[in-house]
């Protein structure tokens, strides 16, 4: 089967602008991540889902972030009113209860003018 | 939290040469340490993974030691090729007891490897 993907895959947005950010994990992953990679840096992470249910959403940097897998499979990560220091890389990764390895999509470059 | 410190920042071997990175993690209750590999434009990619009941683990020209007393782990590459070329991370994990899952990966910052011919 497919991995997990991403869309869009480059997103430009002019500051106070709201995006909606896709993830389609790999079919059957119960967990599901967000996490923000900032240029030269490692990913930090952002949220997690165990199926519809967000169990940790400690990373999100502020109340403009809200993220959601209202039917336990696609999640969408909003950003509302967009500032620059948003603009990063957010990538999705996705994984079985039963194994812990974390697959990662391609991401997402947000950029914010 | 866990902090994940990884070194060095840059790596540059010859072709053929050795290349290894070193991470250091400061939660002893992480019992899961992957590493991945990310090259430009795409996201990272699991290229090699140990738990905390197993000391070392080796596929083909990458290896991983771990060694929980010291808290660190490394990556091991042999005979490095061009196409090892790329950014890795090394990343530590805990089981959320909570929720009876893994949980958040805590990234180290990343090493770039480059392999010269």
């Amino acid at each position: 089967g497919a991995g997990v993907s991403q869309s869009p895959r480059y997103k430009v947005a002019k500051r106070g602008q709201d995006v909606a950010l896709r993830c389609d994990p790999i079919s059957g992953h119960v967990s599901l991540f967000w996490y923000q990679q900032a240029l030269g840096q490692g990913p930090e992470f952002l949220t997690y889902f165990q199926n519809e249910a967000q169990l940790d959403k400690s990373g999100l940097p502020s109340d403009r972030f809200f993220a959601e897998r209202p039917e336990g499979s696609v999640s969408t990560l909003k950003i509302q009113r967009t500032q620059q220091e948003d603009s990063a890389v957010y990538l999705c990764a996705s994984s079985s209860l039963v194994f812990y390895e974390q697959f990662f999509g391609p991401g997402t470059r947000l950029t914010v003018l | 939290g866990e902090n994940v410190e990884q070194h060095p920042s840059t790596l540059s071997v010859q072709e053929g040469d050795s290349a290894v990175i070193k991470c250091t993690y400061s939660d002893s209750a992480s019992n899961y340490f992957p590493w991945y590999k990310q090259e430009l434009g795409k996201g990272p990619q699991l290229i090699i993974d140990i738990r905390s009941n197993v000391g070392e683990k080796k596929d083909q020209r990458i290896a991983v030691t771990l060694n929980k007393t010291a808290k660190h782990f490394s990556l091991h590459i042999t005979e490095t090729q061009p196409e090892d070329s790329a950014v890795y991370f090394c990343a530590a994990s805990a089981l959320d007891m909570t929720t009876d899952s893994w949980g958040k990966l805590q990234f180290g910052a990343g090493t770039q490897v480059v392999v010269t011919p």
